[in-house]
């Protein structure tokens, strides 16, 4: 079975500092990869998401970047953290495209970021 | 763009009542409507999903039902426990589209 991995769970970070969050994805290959973030009491907006290696797709201008370099490992990073990059970042994935069923999307359980 | 939005935003009901919660969306081109549950500091779990080619689904107590015309889908909750509170997402996106639009959320709250 499909299981994806997240990490750090939670991470405090001063401003100014980079960030560095990673994601897995077993049981799949070619897999389609997103990351989300959630900021406090809000809903889920969409950052990045991929449908390859080293294809990247931004939804958002931010301060942000994200990086694909293997098929199924997903990093999300910062060089200098904000104040307003605080929240829950959520790394998810789907099956590749073309497929019956697609667009399942299962999240990992989440990292909590914390710009002091 | 596909633009998702959410009734209500928060919602308490007694233990044993049902919970309706309500999406709509804009692009006639969505055809896939999941429901999605969070629980406090967890990601986003799927619960429930409907594809346009049914006009309602049922798992034991949830079900969602779809009115493609209007462009609305509703999550029904019957009997409602404790542990149905949580934060759930409405969501649309097109088959075969990796591009998911989810609504802002409903906090759902079963008081004993």
């Amino acid at each position: 079975s499909q299981t994806i991995h997240q990490w750090p769970a939670t991470l405090v970070q001063p401003v100014g500092s980079p960030l560095s969050l990673e994601c897995t994805v077993e049981g799949t290959s070619n897999p389609n990869l997103y990351w989300y973030r959630q900021a406090a009491g809000r809903g889920l907006q969409l950052l990045f998401y991929s449908v390859g290696i080293g294809q990247i797709s931004s939804e958002v201008p931010q301060n942000l970047s994200a990086s694909r370099p293997q098929d199924r490992q997903f990093i999300l990073s910062s060089k200098k953290l904000l104040l307003s990059d605080s929240g829950f970042y959520l790394c998810a994935w789907s099956v590749a495209l073309g497929v019956s069923g697609a667009n399942v999307l299962t999240f990992g359980a989440g990292s909590r970021l914390t710009v002091l | 763009g596909e633009n998702v939005e959410q009734h209500p935003s928060t919602l308490s009901v007694q233990e044993g009542d049902s919970a309706v919660i309500k999406c709509t969306y804009s692009d006639s081109a969505s055809n896939y409507f999941p429901w999605y549950k969070q629980e406090l500091g967890k990601g986003p779990q799927l619960i429930i999903d409907i594809r346009s080619n049914v006009g309602e689904k049922k798992d034991q107590r949830i079900a969602v039902t779809l009115n493609k015309t209007a462009k609305h889908f509703s999550l029904h909750i019957t009997e409602t426990q404790p542990e149905d509170s949580a934060v759930y997402f409405c969501a649309a996106s097109e088959d075969y589209g990796q591009n998911f639009v989810f609504g802002p959320g409903t906090r759902l709250s079963v008081l004993p």
